[in-house]
């Protein structure tokens, strides 16, 4: 296994609430991103957090946010939720320098969100 | 024009028979090259990187071609086991993975 973590596995909300999905990288990966992966298609890039700060973003509106805390473990916050964003989040550490942007992403077993 | 394009399949194959898979990119810029699996309802698994020259892990052969921007996936004597998606994943300068929509494969007995 990747040694990357995430929770919870499922979970259930309604239009307009807010989530947080968190993940824990593997052990001595300094960098987290996260990404949407709706059904039937590949995982679509959110964004990633390198030393506490976004580093990257994907086309996701501003009510994607998220945090990296010093000991690397990362939370996705979604405001707000619409039905779209039922799907599969998937969190992937990996390690990077400043510039590098990261090579192989290791992925979590994901967070089933689904939004009623 | 998605940025990286795999035939979606299903491919259904026989034991032990030999499939390929196709993927194409369109930023000339990319810099890394990567094949995943993903049984249903898991997490993407990392299958081999992709390199210039070719590489070969086992039963599994990647090829790239950067000229032509496209990138393969041979899988020889094919097992019950290898059926999943196979996802072509691009990565140019920068932070994010691009993903393919994945490629399904069923081996049949």
């Amino acid at each position: 296994e990747t040694g990357v973590t995430q929770s919870p596995t499922h979970l259930i909300k309604t239009r307009g609430q807010q989530v947080t999905l968190r993940c824990s990288s593997q052990s001595g990966h300094n960098t987290v991103s996260w990404y949407q992966q709706a059904l039937g298609q590949g995982p679509q890039f959110i964004f990633q957090y390198y030393r506490e700060e976004e580093n990257g973003r994907g086309n996701f509106p501003p009510r994607f946010s998220g945090l990296q805390f010093p000991n690397y473990s990362s939370e996705l916050n979604v405001n707000a939720l619409e039905l779209d964003d039922s799907a599969l989040y998937l969190c992937a550490s990996s390690l990077a320098g400043v510039t590098s942007g990261g090579q192989v992403q290791f992925f979590g077993p994901g967070t089933r969100l689904t939004v009623l | 024009r998605k940025e990286v394009e795999q035939d979606p399949g299903p491919f259904n194959v026989p034991e032990g028979a030999t499939v390929a898979f196709n993927c194409t990119y369109s930023n000339s810029a990319s810099q890394s090259f990567f094949w995943y699996r993903q049984d249903c309802r898991k997490e993407p698994k990392l299958l081999m990187s992709v390199y210039s020259s070719g590489n070969e892990d086992g039963r599994f052969t990647a090829q790239l071609n950067r000229a032509s921007q496209y990138i393969s996936l041979l899988i020889r004597d094919s097992k019950l086991s290898d059926s999943a998606t196979y996802l072509c994943v691009v990565k140019p300068a920068g932070y994010a993975l691009n993903f393919g929509k994945g490629t399904s494969l069923l081996v049949t007995p």
